[in-house]
């Protein structure tokens, strides 16, 4: 199986500040990755997923954009964050057609 | 549209008390349906993966089956340590999942 990196844990950060979190696999090569956003009790929210490096399907329009500079990096950004941009973020990655593999999350706050 | 609904939203049993947690789902034509546990602040775990009614998969107090309309995920006398978020997800094509909204499963002692 593969193993999914994701930094920082937590980030509180003020309403019209930049943002930039990052994901990194290990354990496998060309995987699809996926940024999820969770809301408190309720399902997952695809965002982005990238199925080769600078391939960027965007699910939902919204203030954040997604890079994968790197087969096995994958990044979220925003220029300027909304307090809806509040949220739970996760970073998945797998080969199509089986499971996703799911980082541990970053609990975003925006003030 | 493809659509995943997962029941109940919670449920809560004594410990030893088995149970089923539900996930019916509307797709055109599945290709994967997918169970996951999540704890409290962390990212889901991946638990089975069933391709194909009549298929079961089992893990320790777990057993996961599917018809063709919907996966039920059967808590065979629970510990508190199975205490968790359970999601459901159905493959949309060839690349994502679609998520179930959860049920919230707590174990009492």
């Amino acid at each position: 199986s593969q193993t999914i990196h994701q930094w920082p844990a937590t980030l509180v950060q003020p309403v019209g500040s930049p943002l930039s979190l990052e994901c990194t696999v290990e354990g496998t090569s060309n995987p699809n990755l996926y940024w999820y956003r969770q809301a408190a009790g309720r399902g997952l929210q695809l965002l982005f997923y990238s199925v080769g490096i600078g391939q960027i399907s965007s699910e939902v329009p919204q203030n954040l954009s997604a890079s994968r500079p790197q087969d096995r990096q994958f990044i979220l950004s925003s220029k300027k964050l909304l307090l809806s941009d509040s949220g739970f973020y996760l970073c998945a990655g797998g080969l199509a057609g089986v499971e996703q593999y799911f980082g541990p999350g970053t609990r975003l706050t925006v003030t | 549209e493809d659509q995943v609904t997962q029941s109940p939203e919670a449920l809560r049993l004594q410990e030893g008390e088995s149970s089923s947690l539900n996930c019916s789902y509307t797709v055109s034509g599945l290709r994967g349906l997918f169970w996951y546990r999540q704890d409290p602040g962390k990212g889901p775990e991946f638990l089975f993966t069933l391709y194909s009614a009549g298929e079961e998969k089992e893990k320790e107090r777990l057993k996961a089956t599917l018809t063709k309309k919907e996966s039920f995920l059967h808590i065979t006398a629970p510990k508190p340590e199975d205490s968790a978020t359970y999601l459901c997800a159905v493959l949309q094509g060839a690349q994502k999942l679609v998520f179930g909204q959860g049920t919230r499963l707590t174990i009492n002692p």
